[in-house]
């Protein structure tokens, strides 16, 4: 599966917007982008995940770049909910086992 | 609650006694896996199941881990000898499969070996 490279770290206002980057510049055709998030203390919940093109759920946007070597993650209306470690993951799109490689993640701090 | 659980969600045990967890998946879901977390780091995936089937195992599964899932529902996983290296987060979850599967995790449970 490709890497992925986030900020470690972004502070967001509340009530404002969070865009969270990813680069996953080594993507390959049949790879998925997936997006979870950490609250202290619990679980990985899933965010939103997408191939090719841009997703929207009730929880957030993916924006992918067109070559797909980069995607963002927005939050639209940021709440102190919001704060957490957000994982950017590249999976291959298999029928075999497709365990997740999390990485370190950004830490999103929203701020009152 | 339909999600994934699991039990328990803390355990503390001594050096060298033998722990069990339990993971209860999402009904239906064929496929479950596990992972650990330690602190400051993501998660590290440690086994995974297609129905009773284990099918992989990571390099961080030693000897003295061992999971089942018998009858393709809940599932156990093990660790013999308990060294203070295994305290972590183990978590579980599980889905549907195919190629653009969506795992989703349970809550955890917290080991701290003394």
């Amino acid at each position: 599966d490709a890497k992925t490279t986030q900020p470690p770290s972004m502070d967001c206002a509340e009530g404002r917007a969070a865009n969270l980057p990813c680069n996953h510049s080594t993507i390959s055709g049949n790879e998925y982008v997936y997006w979870y998030r950490q609250i202290h203390s619990q679980g990985p919940q899933y965010i939103i995940h997408g191939l090719k093109n841009n997703e929207t759920n009730e929880m957030a946007s993916l924006i992918i770049t067109e070559d797909r070597k980069s995607s963002t993650l927005i939050l639209p209306h940021a709440t102190l909910r919001d704060t957490a470690v957000y994982y950017c993951i590249v999976r291959r799109g298999s029928t075999g086992a497709n365990n997740l490689f999390f990485g370190t993640g950004t830490r999103l701090t929203v701020i009152p | 609650d339909t999600g994934v659980s699991q039990d328990p969600r803390h355990k503390i045990t001594k050096r060298g006694q033998n722990v069990t967890f339990r993971c209860d998946p999402i009904s239906e879901h064929n496929r479950l896996y596990w992972y650990r977390q330690t602190l400051g780091q993501g998660p590290e995936f440690l086994t995974y199941f297609q129905n009773e089937a284990q099918l992989e195992k990571s390099r961080l599964l030693s000897d003295r881990f061992s999971a089942e899932r018998p009858k393709g529902s809940f599932s156990t996983l093990e660790i013999q000898r308990t060294e203070q290296g295994d305290s972590a987060m183990y978590l579980c979850a599980s889905s549907l499969g195919g190629r653009g599967e969506t795992q989703y995790f349970g809550p955890g449970t917290r080991l701290l070996v003394l």
